[in-house]
């Protein structure tokens, strides 16, 4: 079964330093991965995605997250983090195709002005 | 433009009153999910239709219902709300060239008192 690990459950940065997020998935196969931010009371909004091809993925916003098969992993960074930022950030893998997705617990980021 | 849309986007309801959720896509798309996805938690699927495919989780309490009248709408009845089903309620369906990406409404908001 597929599994996300989200290692970081809170995370604090300050205004304009760097940013990364981290995720580890168990899959068997080459996954699909995707990064979500959720702002408190909205849905769920796509920053990036990765399933073949560049293993660095550019999304939006800023941010972007590298492919790491060895690892198993797919971290999302930011160069520079702004406040609006503040959110919670979920990794999630899924198989594709309109297949199920397994999310990580999440992490809940916190910028300091 | 809103391609996912909720109604209501809060809701407040009884303990034991029933309630329905309502979900609705502009995107004609075949896959519909919904979710429940409580405070700090990570999103968890209820159940998904592909077409008129009903499938539902296992761990989903028999409380929760579905129905898909048309592509376009999808609905989500709670039979008997506990205070335990206070959650955001979220619905997806599916983008991307593969349908491979899943694309989320507002939530819903719900409160059991």
């Amino acid at each position: 079964a597929q599994s996300v690990t989200q290692p970081d459950i809170h995370i604090t940065v300050s205004e304009g330093a760097s940013l990364e997020l981290r995720c580890n998935y168990s899959y068997g196969a080459t996954p699909y991965l995707f990064w979500y931010v959720q702002s408190p009371g909205q849905g769920l909004q796509l920053l990036l995605k990765y399933f073949s091809g560049d293993t660095l993925v550019q999304g939006i916003k800023g941010f972007e997250a590298e492919f790491k098969r060895s690892q198993s992993s797919f971290n999302l960074r930011k160069p520079s983090v702004h406040w609006s930022d503040a959110a919670e950030y979920f990794c999630a893998v899924g198989q594709g195709g309109g297949n199920k997705l397994t999310f990580g617990t999440g992490t809940q980021l916190k910028v300091e002005l | 433009d809103a391609m996912v849309i909720q109604n209501p986007r809060y809701q407040v309801t009884q303990f034991g009153k029933p309630v329905t959720l309502s979900c609705s896509q502009t995107l004609n798309h075949n896959v519909m999910y919904w979710y429940q996805q409580k405070s700090s938690q990570a999103p968890k699927l209820l159940f998904h239709y592909y077409d008129k495919d009903f499938n539902n989780e296992a761990d989903t309490p028999d409380n929760f219902q579905s129905r898909r009248p048309n592509t376009s709408f999808c609905f989500l009845d709670i039979r008997s709300p506990g205070l335990g089903d206070t959650a955001m309620y979220l619905c997806a369906t599916t983008v991307g060239q593969y349908q491979e990406t899943q694309y989320f409404g507002p939530g819903t908001r719900l409160l059991v008192l």
